[in-house]
């Protein structure tokens, strides 16, 4: 069983270019979430998505950033116009959906790691 | 709002020695608590969670902790540290339905 996939695994961009990373979640699962874990931090919620609905994006900067999770395909975290403070790792994290209304586990990717230049 | 806070940023034992990683949370809810461990350049790994049944939680590789509620704590325990358990070890609490609010860290480093 594939875990949930991540890539580019390491990314390059220049101050104003934009940086796309990709996450493919667990099969069966059909909720993703976006954390970023700065130098020296733990990771920091950014937002939840099911397919084709953001559930949560109170952790998302309020310009520049984006996220999607289309009906077929990999979610997608948008950066436009990137700039140094950017420069982190990207965790993306997938769970299966829940009846019961306990939270499941999430399992993460390897992440994206995002260097701004 | 949820939170976590993870005393030391670095802990310190010798190969076979007990690891206690320590962990604090504030909830206005019941909480439902997890350990995750990270190795360098990888995701997060679960170790174990807490789901409001039983207070000692057992994960894998011998891991265990308990949920205190008295003491707002869920530490993290292994009798006998291992040098592959060098690593970075992460407390998160859920924030609403899904969203995990994570701690600082811990960094274990093992000595022979």
């Amino acid at each position: 069983n594939a875990g949930v996939m991540q890539n580019p695994r390491h990314l390059v961009r220049r101050r104003g270019q934009e940086a796309r990373l990709r996450c493919s979640p667990m099969k069966g699962h059909s909720h993703v979430y976006w954390y970023r874990q700065l130098p020296e931090e733990g990771l920091k919620f950014m937002v939840y998505l099911q397919k084709e609905n953001i559930i949560d994006e109170s952790g998302m900067p309020k310009e520049r950033f984006s996220a999607e999770f289309p009906k077929e395909g990999p979610s997608i975290l948008r950066i436009q116009q990137v700039v140094r403070g950017d420069s982190a790792a990207y965790f993306c994290a997938s769970s299966p959906a829940g009846t019961s209304g306990r939270p499941y586990e999430q399992y993460f990717g390897p992440g994206t790691r995002l260097t701004v230049t | 709002a949820q939170s976590v806070t993870q005393l030391g940023s670095h802990v310190s034992v010798s190969e076979g020695a007990l690891v206690l990683l320590r962990c604090n949370y504030s909830s206005s809810v019941p909480p439902y608590l997890f350990w995750y461990v990270q190795y360098p350049n990888q995701g997060l790994q679960l170790l174990l969670k807490y789901t409001s049944a039983a207070t000692l939680v057992k994960g894998i590789n011998d891991f265990e902790a308990e949920f205190k509620k008295s003491e707002t704590s869920f530490h993290l325990t292994k009798p006998s540290a291992h040098m592959s358990d060098a690593a970075e070890y992460f407390c998160a609490v859920s924030a609403g339905f899904q969203k995990l609010v994570f701690g600082t860290g811990t960094r274990l480093l093992v000595s022979p």
